[in-house]
């Protein structure tokens, strides 16, 4: 069973150029999240979508960011334009919802690690 | 918001010992969920347990919950080189998704 696929593994830019990352959840998760992890925030949840739909976008820090999810089984997060301090690991993770607690488990992508020069 | 927090930040220890993580949340919690992160990879879920029960174990793992301390702790028997990780509890409270704290780093040395 292949996991959450993310896309790039690595990813370079320069500040002001714009850095889209790719997720792939996994088949028949209707659940999908978007987190960013630095050493001085932790893991910070950006947004989660519920069978395609935004649901909580609180954590988006600034309209630089953005995230779509066309349809179940693909889902990118934009930065434009990019800054320095967006370097960090994104990671995307997706579960079953509404199953009850004991569905509750998120899978993680192995993340884009973003470094913005 | 941080819900749980790990204590300690860093653990080091070394194999065969026993490891301990301790988790304080605030709010009241439909489940708590124990997650292990190598370095460079994605978390890796490891055991859930639900508000009304206390105990759980898997493998070397052993789980406890506390609802009145609002705690829990997350026990590793014999380490292994290959547990050291960060580990990460993570809460879910009504309708809200997971939020996880900021992880204990576990040091197993062979």
């Amino acid at each position: 069973d292949a996991g959450v696929i993310q896309s790039p593994r690595h990813e370079v830019t320069e500040m002001g150029q714009e850095v889209t990352l790719r997720c792939k959840p996994i088949s028949g998760h209707n659940s999908l999240f978007w987190y960013r992890q630095t050493m001085m925030r932790g893991l910070e949840l950006l947004i989660y979508f519920n069978n395609n739909v935004p649901i909580d976008d609180s954590g988006m820090p600034e309209d630089r960011f953005s995230a779509k999810m066309p349809n179940a089984s693909f889902s990118t997060l934009k930065i434009q334009p990019s800054e320095p301090r967006d370097s960090a690991v994104y990671f995307c993770a997706s579960s079953l919802a509404g199953g009850g607690p004991s569905t509750d488990t998120q899978y993680f992508g192995p993340g884009t690690r973003l470094t913005v020069l | 918001s941080q819900q749980g927090e790990e204590d300690p930040q860093a653990l080091s220890i070394q194999e065969g010992e026993n490891a301990t993580m301790n988790c304080s949340y605030k709010t009241s919690i439909n489940n708590l969920q124990w997650y292990r992160q190598n370095s460079g990879r994605g978390l890796v879920h490891l055991i859930l347990i639900r508000s009304n029960e206390r105990e759980k174990h898997s493998g070397r793992l052993r789980v406890t919950l506390d609802t009145s301390k609002k705690s829990s702790s997350l026990l590793i028997t014999a380490s292994r080189a290959a547990d050291t990780a960060s580990y990460f509890c993570a809460t879910r409270s009504g309708n809200t998704p997971l939020v996880f704290g900021k992880g204990t780093r576990l040091s197993v040395i062979a």
